[in-house]
């Protein structure tokens, strides 16, 4: 089965500062996807960013973007410029067609933003 | 208007009683999730139905049980509560053929916060 793994329960960064968030999963399949998906107070799920493991190429979405490694199986998300409104809990996730159709979360880490 | 709606937000109850919590989508989407989050575990999947005919046990299924009315419809159930299942609870859709620039996203509600006393 597949596992996911955030080492991190807590971060904290200064506003606009850099914070990189680790993730780390465990799979056989060699076509998948990995997600990153914040949580504010909230409580809403909200995507912020996808790769796909067929592509070489890092995602980016603005401030956001993963530092992907398929061989050494870790997924991170780097937040540039920290932003007051970036405190949440992060979660990784992953799904592959060929493992059920399923989304696997890992644990969470909680990102505080410092003024 | 949200996609994904769920009903009731918040909700106390007692031990032993039986609880619904519903979810409605309008994405059209087929496949519907219910998943239930503790601190430190991340997301769990309970049950998931990817038609209203298909129904699927989750990672933690035991103590629920699922309801798919129709396409839009699709309702979690606890018979008897339990103190252990004071949790949040979401439910997510997707797509069942997005393309590739979709695949394996999901969409979630706004989440239930269930408390059992």
């Amino acid at each position: 089965a597949q596992t996911v793994t955030q080492s991190q329960p807590e971060m904290s960064v200064q506003e606009a500062e850099t914070v990189t968030l680790s993730c780390t999963y465990d799979t056989s399949e060699s076509d998948y996807y990995l997600f990153w998906y914040k949580q504010p107070p909230s409580r809403q799920m909200i995507l912020v960013i996808r790769q796909e493991a067929y592509k070489q190429q890092n995602a980016t979405e603005n401030r956001f973007s993963v530092n992907f490694q398929k061989a050494a199986k870790s997924f991170s998300l780097k937040i540039s410029d920290s932003q007051l409104g970036d405190a949440a809990m992060y979660f990784c996730a992953y799904f592959s067609e060929n493992a059920g159709n399923m989304l696997t979360f890992g644990g969470g880490t909680r990102l505080m933003v410092k003024p | 208007d949200a996609d994904v709606t769920q009903t009731p937000r918040n909700r106390i109850t007692k031990t032993g009683k039986r609880i619904m919590l519903e979810c409605s989508q309008t994405k059209g989407h087929d496949r519907m999730y219910w998943y239930r989050q503790d601190p430190g575990l991340g997301l769990r999947l309970i049950y998931y139905s990817f038609d209203v005919k298909d129904i699927n046990k989750g990672e933690i299924s035991d103590g629920y049980s699922v309801s798919r009315q129709a396409q839009a419809k699709f309702s979690l159930s606890l018979e008897s509560a339990i103190p252990n299942q004071t949790a949040l609870y979401f439910c997510a859709t997707s797509d069942q053929e997005p393309g590739l620039a979709g695949a394996g996203e999901q969409f979630f509600g706004p989440g239930t916060r269930l408390t059992v006393l």
